[in-house]
Parts: structure tokens; sequence; C-alpha cells
């Protein structure tokens, strides 16, 4: 099983808006909408913001918000702000053989 | 509350069996669904699935890794432990545990992580 394929960087202004792509197949994205998005900040633990394409754990703003169309995912975050310089990776359910598939990440830089 | 806590070694000789244990609280596995998965994330490069163990003592593992890969729970001490042989410079890296509520669900509590480095 493959990784998922990010761009490596993206960027925004303050209060702006940036979308990540994740491309993946029709084995794992195409085929599951269990696909999830995790923020990682410089010498931390991922953390969860997006499951099952577009949900929101408790207590992440809904300035995160997923989809997905085909083979690709995509996180939009809105209103950018400074501490959403991080990198973020995208995750999917590719069957019970590989049940988390994650992509090669993207940084994310507020200007 | 859901907290996770990896531990084991900092440093291992190339050839070397890896072993790392990771101690939760918070949850049981001996809860229908639940699971315990392994990630490790190489300096400055991506995320990697490595291996995971469900309640049900079912276990799945990378398939690039499977072969060197061993994961096991002890519910009575709230534990997974994950061994790894022939260890070599690439696999250093990383090494979380993480949570995830059932099968196909996200990995919703992650440990802090524990850098292993593989040198001679």
């Amino acid at each position: 099983q493959s990784a998922l394929t990010q761009p490596p960087s993206a960027s925004g202004s303050p209060g702006q808006s940036v979308t990540i792509s994740c491309t993946g197949t029709s084995s794992d994205i195409g085929v599951f909408n269990y696909v999830s998005w995790y923020q990682q900040h410089p010498g931390k633990a991922p953390k969860l913001i997006i499951y099952e394409v577009n949900e929101r754990p408790s207590g992440v703003p809904d300035r995160f918000s997923g989809s997905k169309s085909g083979n690709t995912a995509s996180l939009t975050v809105s209103g950018l702000q400074a501490d959403d310089e991080a990198d973020y990776y995208c995750s999917s359910y590719a069957g019970k053989n590989s049940p988390y598939v994650f992509g090669t990440g993207t940084k994310v830089t507020v200007l | 509350q859901i907290t996770l806590k990896e531990s084991g070694p900092t440093l291992v000789q190339p050839t070397q069996t890896l072993t790392l244990t990771c101690t939760f609280s918070g949850f049981s596995l001996t809860s229908s669904g639940v699971g315990v998965g392994w990630i490790r994330q190489p300096p400055g490069e991506a995320l990697e699935w490595v291996a995971l163990i469900y309640w049900h003592d079912k276990e799945h593992y990378n398939p690039s890794l499977k072969s060197r890969l061993t994961i096991t729970k002890d519910t009575s001490k709230n534990q997974v432990v994950l061994t790894m042989t022939n260890m070599s410079p690439v696999d250093t890296a990383t090494y979380y545990c993480a949570h995830t509520p059932g099968i196909a669900e996200p990995l919703d509590f992650w440990g802090q992580g524990t850098l292993v480095t593989v040198s001679s």
C-alpha cells in the first residue's frame, strides 16, 4: 500500500484560507469514507482534527473542514491563525490489512 | 481521560531486537472495537503505520515490515508491546502508540512518542 500524495507545502496570510489535497487510489480514499486528518506541531505528537472525511472531534474549531471527491480528499483551514502553522497528514482506511495509510505530509506556513 | 505513554530503549545496535511498551489508561483493551496501534516517524519524514492490535486479539502489520514485527497485549497491565527484530539505521524514528475506538476508526489519542536511534 503506497503512501497518499500531498503537496509538500502550502501557505496563506492570517485570516485567509488554505486547502490541502490528499490523493489516493480506488483501493483507499476512492472506496472508503474513512479519511482522517492530523495536525502536528514541531516536536509534538499528531492530533486528530478531522475523521470520516468531514467530522470534527470535540474541541476542534469549525475553521477546519474536510471533503472528498473520487480518489482525492481535501482539508480546508479557514481564517488562518498563527497556531495553524504545522504539518498536516491525511490518512485513509484501506481494508483490514492496511487500516492506516498516511499521506506524505504538508507543511502549512502562515505568512 | 485517555492517555498513552511509550517506553523503551533510546539506542539500539544494528541487528538487535527492539522492544517498546505502550502503557495506557482511561480505556480497556477488552472493550469491543477498541484497538492500539504503533506509528513511527523518521526524523523530518512522514508518519508510517507499523502495527495494530484489537480487543479480540486480532493483529495487523504493515506488509513491508510484517516479517520483523510482533504486537501483543497485556490487559491486566494495560499495556501493548511491540517487538521489531533485526533493527537497522533506517528504523531510526520516533515511535508513537495510539488508541482507536474501532475498526476503520481514526487514531484519536496519541502518546508523546519515543525516539529510537539505531547506531553502533
